[in-house]
């Protein structure tokens, strides 16, 4: 089966970094997306990895260890509307390339 | 280009009744997928559409869900009877290809009382 697990709630300063992990377990890892969402809209893209090590786009940054089953999101100078929830997701192969998500971490940025 | 569209925003019925969902993907794209979230739980998996063919649809809870996607286009999931565990906000994706990213409606809330 599959199994994602990721903080619920983080707080950062706006203007910090701060970084969101994801561990994860599944038995066909296709690759591990990170999405965006803000409350009441649909989720958006943000990052994929689907080799190990980092890649960087912008203030975001994603890392994936498949050895590991370990991902993170850095989000870097943080800004107000960063304020969103993070959803962590994993795509798997069985069966024909499902993407299967976590319950998502909800980060506030403070001023 | 217009993105992933779904209808109604919001629906209220009652134990019983019957509620049918609609989903326009972005046009060209081939995969379309039905997900759920219910209340401070995460986004499930319902079902994966190529084209008009189920490719997987492990997700879906009982027989009281029933998804279409003829002629390959829009896509409706139809509750009948809806039950109070139903209620949540169903979410249809698309991609261009299975490997591709998703790109989400804004979901469609179902209250069931």
């Amino acid at each position: 089966g599959q199994n994602i697990d990721q903080p619920t709630e983080m707080t950062a300063t706006e203007g910090a970094i701060v970084q969101i992990n994801c561990t994860y377990q599944t038995s066909g890892f296709n690759g591990l997306f990170w999405y965006q969402q803000h409350a009441g809209e649909a989720p958006t893209f943000l990052s994929y990895n689907v080799l190990d090590g980092l890649e960087e786009k912008g203030r975001f940054s994603s890392f994936l260890s498949r050895s590991k089953g370990y991902s993170y999101l850095l989000l870097k100078e943080l800004q107000m509307k960063d304020s969103a929830s993070y959803l962590c997701a994993v795509r798997d192969r069985t069966g024909g390339f499902k993407t299967i998500f976590g319950a998502g971490t909800r980060l506030f940025v403070k001023a | 280009e217009a993105g992933v569209t779904q209808f109604p925003s919001h629906s209220v019925i009652e134990k019983g009744q019957t509620v049918t969902l609609r989903c326009d993907p972005i046009s060209g794209h081939d995969n379309l997928y039905w997900y759920r979230r219910v209340m401070g739980k995460e986004i499930k998996f319902l079902l994966h559409f190529v084209k008009e063919s189920k490719q997987d649809e492990s997700g879906m809870p009982n027989n009281r869900f029933l998804a279409e996607r003829t002629g390959g286009t829009y896509s409706t999931l139809k509750v009948q009877p809806a039950e109070l565990e139903d209620s949540g906000v169903y979410f249809c994706a698309s991609s261009q290809t299975a490997s591709g990213e998703l790109f989400f409606g804004e979901g469609s809330r179902l209250t069931v009382l």
